[in-house]
């Protein structure tokens, strides 16, 4: 199946704690994102990467960092968990940023710090 | 600053028609598109515009004004799975998109 798959769908874990989501894509797109959507529902853009280079870094701490090894992966490292990271971490993907292009989503990585 | 404002929630009757409206202001514009979202799930595109005007996609319809700054989301024949949020978004001079919070539309029998 052609998608943006993310792994973990779900993780739990305690404040202070590091952890990384994995994004992969096999649509053939130059143009990764991450994108945070809190409990208000608003999508807000983290990152994003085109052909694996950084092109959007968005106001974010600098605990979160993003590493893109090939155009098909992005992934999130977040260290020193804190109770506010809590939220639904999006990957998504695109062919370019301009025009009608479109964001293909991953089906989102909900984060649950206590 | 920029932002998109959309109704926080609307209801609506199965079979029934719903206008969801966006308004915006951002700094340029290069398009605005329209996302549907399932609860627990991520977004779908639905519809994108560019020009002012109506664009017709089956059951779905999106309309701009770049002049007002105004976008809305028509559905026709509401059926049970259109309950979802619908999210309006913007791109602006910097190629970014903007979003706005979501509109979360139930449905009744």
């Amino acid at each position: 199946d052609t998608a943006v798959s993310q792994t973990p769908k779900y993780l739990v874990t305690q404040m202070g704690n590091d952890k990384s989501i994995k994004c992969e894509q096999n649509l053939g797109h130059d143009t990764m994102y991450w994108y945070k959507q809190d409990s208000k529902k608003f999508l807000k853009i983290m990152f994003s990467y085109n052909n694996k280079e950084l092109i959007i870094n968005e106001t974010v701490p600098n605990r979160f960092s993003p590493k893109s090894p090939d155009k098909a992966h992005l992934n999130l490292h977040i260290n020193s968990l804190e109770l506010g990271d809590s939220a639904v971490y999006f990957c998504a993907s695109s062919q370019g940023v301009s025009g009608a292009n479109v964001l293909t989503f991953g089906a989102g990585s909900r984060l649950t710090v206590l | 600053g920029q932002n998109i404002d959309q109704p926080t929630e609307m209801t609506a009757t199965e079979g029934a028609i719903v206008q969801i409206n966006c308004t915006y202001q951002t700094s340029g514009f290069n398009g605005l598109f329209w996302y549907q979202q399932h609860a627990g799930e991520a977004p779908t595109f639905l519809s994108y515009n560019v020009l002012d005007g109506l664009e017709e996609k089956g059951r779905f319809s999106s309309f701009l004004s770049r002049s007002k700054g105004y976008s809305y989301l028509l559905l026709k024949e509401l059926q049970m799975k259109d309950s979802a949020s619908y999210l309006c978004a913007v791109r602006d001079s910097n190629y970014q998109l903007i979003w706005g919070a979501g509109t979360k539309l139930i449905i009744k029998p």
